[in-house]
């Protein structure tokens, strides 16, 4: 069936370092893919999206591209803050959304 | 400004209590879902809803049951409460679409069942 695997966490990160979060997926078909943002103590945002092969996604200074030959959506920023600690989800999109089990990111000062 | 809210933030349950948790959302979303959120186990699907009175279930329903009597409003229920249950709950909704679309979260209510 569909799934989603992304890297391990935590990560952690002195502040202006740059950021690589891996996802690859899964999927029959051409689904949608996400990547969804949680700060502590909130529910799950959406971050950013891509729809077909060869999008780029891109919100805050994160991108991601759909990379459908190597079936990845690898989440990138070049110059982390201290406010981007977060847990991060790579998501691929249909009827029933599926989820990765979350990136934790750690920004120190 | 597009809205998820849930019932509580924090609930503290006795073992074997009856337990509602309540979403209500505000974009005419057809499709709402329970997720819990354990770690290292990401968000697992309990029950989804695709309209009202309408229900599937999920990867995990076992302990769990919903309603949908209205269409804003999901509730999952925790027939008889175990320590096992202990953990966030996010409600979720989403528009009928291909799958291109976001699901717009509320805020989580961290349970504990002592």
């Amino acid at each position: 069936g569909d799934s989603v695997t992304q890297m391990e966490g935590p990560v952690t990160l002195s502040e202006e370092a740059f950021l690589t979060i891996n996802c690859t997926y899964t999927a029959t078909g051409y689904p949608s893919l996400f990547w969804y943002v949680q700060y502590p103590g909130e529910g799950l945002q959406l971050l950013l999206k891509a729809t077909k092969a060869d999008d780029k996604g891109s919100n805050k200074g994160f991108e991601a591209t759909y990379r459908k030959e190597t079936t990845s959506f690898h989440l990138e920023k070049g110059s982390v803050q201290v406010s981007d600690s977060a847990v991060y989800f790579c998501a691929l999109g249909g009827f029933k959304t599926i989820f990765g089990a979350g990136t934790r990111l750690f920004v120190k000062a | 400004d597009v809205k998820v809210t849930q019932s509580s933030r924090y609930l503290v349950k006795r073992t074997g209590e009856k337990v509602f948790l309540e979403c209500v959302q505000d974009m005419d979303h057809e499709n709402m879902f329970w997720y819990r959120q354990d770690p290292g186990l990401g968000l697992r699907l309990i029950y989804f809803s695709y309209d009202v009175k309408m229900k599937e279930k999920g990867d995990i329903p076992e302990g769990y049951s919903v309603s949908r009597e209205k269409k804003e409003r999901f509730s999952l229920i925790l027939e008889s409460a175990s320590t096992n249950q202990t953990s966030m709950y996010l409600c979720a909704s989403t528009t009928v679409g291909t799958g291109r679309d976001e699901q717009y979260f509320g805020p989580g209510t961290r349970l504990t069942v002592t």
